[in-house]
Formats: C-alpha cells, structure tokens, sequence
C-alpha cells in the first residue's frame, strides 16, 4: 500500500477563498482522522470518522470548517472563507481501529492563507 | 485535564550518549501508549506501542520504552544516540472513557542531538 495521500501538498491562497484539502487513507481502515499542526498550538484533532460516519467534529475550530468522507477511500476539508489564522499545516491519517492500532499519518499539507 | 504530558519541550544530547524523552500519562484503567517521530516536513511516523505484556517495548531506528504503571510513565529511550535522531517526538495515549475510546498526543519533545 502507498499509505495516506494527501493533496496537495502546499496551498497558498488570498484570505477569503475557499481550500479544500483532500485524503486517501490505508485501504482496509475504519478510522480516519484530520489534524491541524502549528507552531503555537501543537497538534491538534480537528475531526475522526469511522466507516465514513464523523464521529467526533469538536475539534473543528468554526463553523468555516467541514469535513466529509463520501466513501472508504477519499474524504476532504474544507475552509470556506479561508483566513490567515488557518495558515497551518493539516495531516490525514487512519487506522485500523482508535484503540489498540497505530495511526499512519500523510505527509500533510501545508497551507497558506495571505 | 491533559493525560499525556511531555515535561520537556526540548532536551539535548551528544552523538554516542544514550538519550531519554519522557512522558507521564494521567489515564485509569489499562492504557495503550504509543510512541511517534516527525521529522522535518514529514507526518508522523509510529515508533512504538505498549498494549500489554513485557513493560519493555522494543520499536523502530533501535528505540526502545519502558511501561511503568506505579509511576505512570513511558519514557522513551536509545542507548546510543545518532545525529539523524533529531527530530520531534510525540507520546500518546489511548483509553477508554465515558465517551468511549480516546485517543490523546502529548505535545511533543524536540530532540537534538549534537555531533
């Protein structure tokens, strides 16, 4: 398996428009999640689906962000309008389950809002 | 309340010496532990778990952790460090809550190791 994919892999965009980021997690895995990593606030979980369903969005930081999982293979975020506090750098990763099983990271996107 | 602590934002070690990256866990009941690594613009990469068993956990790259339940504590440890060690280094911990399984990170540990 090629592992997480992510895309794209830098974004840079005005304040105003509108991201979307988009993840392939591992074939095979029930549990997905989106994270936001920056230098002032860590690591943070925005988001975790399971089989396709979100299970827990209280990380999500506004009502700006969404997030949706259409099928196994493929689930995006979006930041709609973008600002420049969201300049991050955002990580998909999934897992077998949320307990026992690792998580498999993407390599990330990182995001710059002008 | 956090459940994964990481005491030190930043420790430093020569090449050649053993280092430590501590981390406590604030959790009951019978957590599972991990450890990860990240380097420079790169995700996070899983080094090693404790689900159970021998409190001595052996990973990747020759890291290895060690459980200890009295103190709460899974430091993780290499007894010769290597320059391509440096990176940032995650604990987290997994358990069960009255919400149902959680899964929390620390918030890291940059490790430098000086040639």
């Amino acid at each position: 398996d090629a592992g997480v994919i992510q895309s794209p892999r830098h974004e840079v965009t005005e304040m105003g428009q509108e991201v979307t980021l988009r993840c392939k997690p591992i074939s095979g895995h029930d549990y997905l999640f989106w994270y936001r990593q920056t230098m002032m606030r860590g690591l943070e979980l925005l988001i975790y689906f399971n089989n396709n369903v979100p299970i827990d969005d209280s990380g999500m930081p506004e009502d700006r962000f969404s997030a949706k999982m259409p099928n196994a293979s493929f689930s995006t975020l979006k930041i709609q309008p973008s600002e420049p506090r969201d300049s991050a750098v955002y990580f998909c990763a999934s897992s077998l389950n949320r307990g026992r099983n690792e998580q498999f990271f993407g390599p990330g996107t990182r995001l710059t809002v002008l | 309340a956090q459940s994964v602590a990481q005491p030190e934002d930043q420790v430093n070690v020569a090449e050649g010496n053993p280092l430590t990256v501590k981390c406590t866990y604030s959790v009951s009941g019978n957590p599972y532990l991990f450890w990860y690594v990240q380097y420079p613009n790169r995700g996070l990469q899983f080094l090693l778990k404790y689900i159970t068993g021998d409190n001595l956990v052996k990973g990747s790259y020759g890291f290895e952790a060690e459980f200890n339940k009295s103190q709460t504590s899974f430091h993780l440890k290499k007894p010769s460090a290597l320059v391509s060690d440096s990176a940032l280094y995650f604990c987290a911990v997994s358990h069960r809550d009255n919400y149902g399984q959680n899964f929390v990170f620390g918030p890291g540990t940059r490790l430098s190791v000086l040639p």
